[in-house]
């Protein structure tokens, strides 16, 4: 079953407007996870890294002040995409590295599309 | 990390053995290769992993050239689920890291 679950798996909203997209890790702790952004035909990017207690930590190009990341507990971090653009609708999916495996777990994603 | 080169796409007879190979020149010595799989528009699933070793599990199986400059993912009968876009990424990572940089991946089609 999943470890990683995303939540929501679609979202449709206005133009300006927040959304908020929740990663979860159900059966494991993870101070460490990560955003990632995916668009049509092409391959993952990642965004940030996002770090439990801590403050995110962002790939060159991304704008923190609009890609909010909050990571307040162990299985739980969000990404809010603070007044969307149409430009911002893509795929986004988080992962989450288990401790004690080599393996990262993947959420599975979410679709967002800004109208 | 190193930078992984693979085929753009493939295609293989359902059935089949579908061998997906992947060129990592630059790998260095304590950096895996991992194997990772996008079935459309869902999360990427981890296959297999290996460092040195020629590696087998209930997914695949990896094998690792001498030299570790390339490396060949084998499905052994593919099936039409097993269509997707497969990453090839080389990764240092420890037991609680895993940013892992995806390039542009193998789409595998699997044909009736």
């Amino acid at each position: 079953g999943a470890v990683v679950s995303q939540h929501p798996s679609w979202v449709i909203c206005k133009s300006g407007t927040s959304v908020k997209i929740e990663c979860r890790s159900l059966d494991f702790q993870a101070t460490t996870m990560f955003w990632y952004r995916q668009f049509p035909k092409q391959s993952l990017m990642l965004m940030a890294t996002s770090n439990e207690g801590s403050k995110a930590t962002y790939e060159q190009g991304v704008e923190k002040d609009k890609f909010l990341i909050n990571h307040a507990s162990l299985t739980l971090s969000t990404l809010t995409v603070t007044s969307a653009h149409p430009e911002d609708s893509s795929f986004y999916i988080c992962s989450a590295p288990r401790f004690g495996t080599t393996e990262a777990f993947f959420g599975q994603g979410t679709r967002l599309t800004v109208v | 990390d190193a930078k992984t080169t693979q085929p753009t796409s493939m295609d293989c007879a359902e059935g089949r053995a579908a061998n997906l190979p992947c060129n990592h020149s630059t790998i260095s010595g304590n950096e895996y290769v991992y194997w990772y799989r996008q079935i459309h528009s869902q999360g990427p699933q981890y296959i297999i992993h290996g460092l040195k070793n020629n590696e087998t599990n209930e997914m695949a199986s990896l094998i690792i050239t001498e030299d570790r400059k390339s490396s060949t993912l084998i499905l052994p009968h593919a099936t039409l689920r097993d269509t997707a876009v497969y990453y090839c990424i080389g990764f240092r990572g420890s037991s609680n890291t895993g940013k892992l940089i995806f390039g542009q991946g193998t789409t595998l089609q699997v044909k009736p």
